[in-house]
């Protein structure tokens, strides 16, 4: 079956660390995005990407990061600089501008 | 800026009603919608789409209105059945330096009482 799996479902970061989200599909999809999502909030859009090797800020990028070296995988780090980083964190694929986007299963990150 | 906003956070309904869940637009160049189910925990999960070349599109159980002179969106679900309970969420993909980004409006929580 084609989906978007993202991993791991929980994560836990000490304070001033690093984490990476993984995100991988095989949708074929070209477009892949990261949204957060706050507790009783819509989605916020942190990072996308159109194409391979390309990606473009969203409208909270400031504290993640993130890469696009497949067409299946666009990792999402989040940086120590990201000052409040617990939240819900939902990747994202869709196949066009007329199209639905297909969501992982989502990661629920929270600092210890 | 132009955003996808929603009326009401949350809508409470009997089991077997009739449950609408209304959706402001702002960006008058949008040309598609969406309308999407968010269970607990999960990811949202794409419940119908319509264009805007387009008033009324019907799925199962569920019918899209859309109102371009004032920008409106609705989504109705007829019979509606405690596993409707979620939250909905309205979005379009605004066209930006030649990409669509999915946007997305606050969210509706239904809540359905059996």
């Amino acid at each position: 079956d084609g989906g978007i799996t993202q991993s791991p479902k929980y994560l836990f970061r000490k304070e001033g660390q690093n984490v990476t989200l993984s995100c991988e599909q095989n949708l074929n999809h070209d477009a892949m995005y990261w949204y957060r999502q706050d507790p009783g909030q819509g989605l916020r859009l942190i990072y996308y990407s159109q194409i391979v090797n390309d990606f473009q800020k969203g409208d909270i990028a400031e504290g993640y990061s993130v890469s696009r070296e497949k067409k299946e995988s666009f990792p999402l780090t989040v940086t120590s600089a990201q000052k409040n980083p617990t939240a819900f964190y939902l990747c994202a694929s869709n196949g066009g501008s007329m199209t639905e986007a297909f969501f992982g299963q989502g990661t629920r990150l929270t600092v210890v | 800026g132009e955003s996808v906003g929603l009326h009401l956070p949350t809508l409470s309904v009997q089991e077997g009603d009739n449950s609408i869940i209304n959706c402001a637009y702002s960006n008058s160049a949008s040309d598609y919608f969406i309308w999407y189910k968010q269970e607990s925990g999960k990811g949202p999960q794409f419940i119908i789409d319509i264009r805007s070349n387009m008033d009324k599109r019907q799925g199962q159980r569920v019918t899209v209105l859309l109102n371009k002179t004032v920008k409106h969106l609705s989504l109705q679900i007829a019979a509606t059945q405690p596993g409707d309970s979620a939250v909905y969420f309205c979005a379009e993909n605004i066209g930006s330096g030649g990409s669509y980004i999915p946007t997305f409006g606050r969210g509706t929580s239904l809540i359905v009482h059996p």
